[in-house]
């Protein structure tokens, strides 16, 4: 079945680089996606990458794509205490068609 | 960019009565809306998928009679929570996908019910 693992947690500090992890099993995924979510409110789509990708760059997000490996990441340069909130990762074979299958989330927080 | 609009933010019921939640589209037509729920600290999960003018497909575990969804039009999807109880307290989120599209997935703003 389907399944996206993230790490629970990460703490950094200020101006620094963060790099967010996440694994998936789905081998037709054609579609990954990177949503943070503030406390109380809904997702808001940072990013997305399309499978045939290795890497995708917008502005202090960089994300990265190891297909071999199912394995996702995204980077955030330049940590901001605004970045604390929690990332999903989120993979679906279609876009649009098919609900996105979330990881459990990972919190950051940004240590000034 | 896609825009969905999701009401109420937050709504306080008593045990026993119905809430109704709107998810509209407000520049776009959405085919398909997706209904989740959240707990506290945890990740989201989808309850139900509906494509405007069908019935929707339930997820495994996710009562059908309990959570009513209506998607009469490409804008616009009601979940009802009906005969509410203190166990329905969670965090509801729409999402509506107008095809095609990569990032064709927008999120409303979520619904926090409290059931008391």
């Amino acid at each position: 079945g389907e399944d996206v693992e993230q790490s629970l947690f990460l703490s950094v500090r200020e101006g620094d680089s963060s790099v967010i992890n996440c694994t998936y099993t789905d081998s037709s995924s054609t579609y990954l996606y990177w949503y943070k979510q503030e406390p109380g409110a809904g997702l808001q789509l940072l990013t997305y990458i399309f499978s045939n990708m290795d890497m995708k760059q917008d502005q202090r997000l960089t994300v990265l794509l190891n297909k071999k490996d199912k394995h996702l990441s995204l980077r955030i340069a330049d940590t901001q205490t605004g970045d604390s909130a929690i990332y999903f990762c989120a993979e679906s074979r279609n876009s649009g068609n098919t609900p996105l299958v979330f990881g459990k989330g990972t919190r950051l927080s940004v240590i000034a | 960019g896609a825009v969905v609009s999701q009401h109420p933010s937050r709504v306080i019921c008593k045990s026993g009565t119905s809430v109704k939640i709107e998810c509209r589209s407000l520049d776009f037509q959405a085919t398909t809306m997706f209904w989740y729920r959240q707990f506290p600290k945890k990740s989201l999960m989808l309850m139900a998928t509906s494509n405007e003018g069908s019935k929707a497909t339930y997820e495994q575990g996710v009562e059908k009679d309990k959570f009513l969804i209506n998607h009469a039009s490409l804008t616009l999807s009601t979940l009802t929570v009906t005969s509410a109880h203190p166990e329905d307290s969670s965090f509801y989120i729409c999402s509506a996908s107008a095809l095609p599209a990569p990032g064709g997935y927008t999120f409303g703003s979520g619904t926090r019910l409290t059931v008391v």
